[in-house]
């Protein structure tokens, strides 16, 4: 089973400045999907980015980039010129290629709180 | 377009009553999943619903279930209520397994 984990539970920036948020995982197999969701206080999870692990570029939209180390199973996020907007529940989550769904597997989360 | 609509929003029940929880996908979308979020557990799968039929099963006891109808809204049911059911209820749809999942807001069951 596939498990991932997010060690910061709760992460501080300043508006304007840049955060990095940490995910790791775990998975045997080698198709596979990476997610970074974010939850506001409305509870509506909200797709922020996503990476195919075959692809060895690491996908970008807009402020927010990821760092997909594919050999150290790692999947952070980078969030540049943070605005108060931004602050929320950030989760990672995992989908196997193999499976014909979207059954998904989430980290436990990190809170991210941006200072004006 | 309207999104992902989950009713109600908000529900408490007894220990050992049942519930239904409905979810009204996107409009096209045929895929639906629904998914447990509590502050210990975390964010967990429950089920996932394509075309009326169940696609994927999470690691749940048989007191959750859940169906699909033919337009694509899906209901999930919890019986014999525990005060460990307690949580918000996501549910998400998508049109396909390579389109991305939108999720409703969620309704947060309280069982007493």
């Amino acid at each position: 089973a596939q498990t991932v984990t997010q060690s910061q539970p709760e992460m501080s920036v300043q508006e304007a400045e840049t955060v990095t948020l940490s995910c790791t995982y775990d998975t045997s197999e080698s198709d596979y999907y990476l997610f970074w969701y974010k939850q506001p206080p409305s509870r509506q999870m909200i797709l922020v980015i996503r990476q195919e692990a075959y692809k060895q570029q690491n996908a970008t939209e807009n402020r927010f980039s990821v760092n997909f180390q594919k050999a150290a199973k790692s999947f952070s996020l980078k969030i540049s010129d943070s605005q108060l907007g931004d602050a929320a529940m950030y989760f990672c989550a995992y989908r196997s290629a193999l499976n014909a769904g979207n059954m998904l597997t989430f980290g436990g989360g990190t809170r991210l709180m941006v200072k004006p | 377009k309207a999104g992902v609509t989950q009713t109600p929003r908000y529900l408490i029940k007894t220990r050992g009553q049942q519930v239904t929880l409905s979810c009204s996908p996107i409009s096209g979308h045929r895929s639906v999943s629904w998914y447990q979020q509590t502050p210990g557990q975390g964010l967990q799968f429950l089920f996932e619903y394509f075309s009326e039929t169940q696609r994927n099963k999470g690691n749940f006891p048989g007191r959750f279930s859940g169906r699909q109808f033919s337009n694509s809204r899906s209901e999930m049911n919890v019986s014999t209520l525990e005060l460990g059911d307690s949580a918000l209820y996501l549910c998400a749809s998508s049109l396909g397994v390579d389109s991305p999942l939108h999720f409703g807001n969620g309704t947060r069951l309280t069982v007493t």
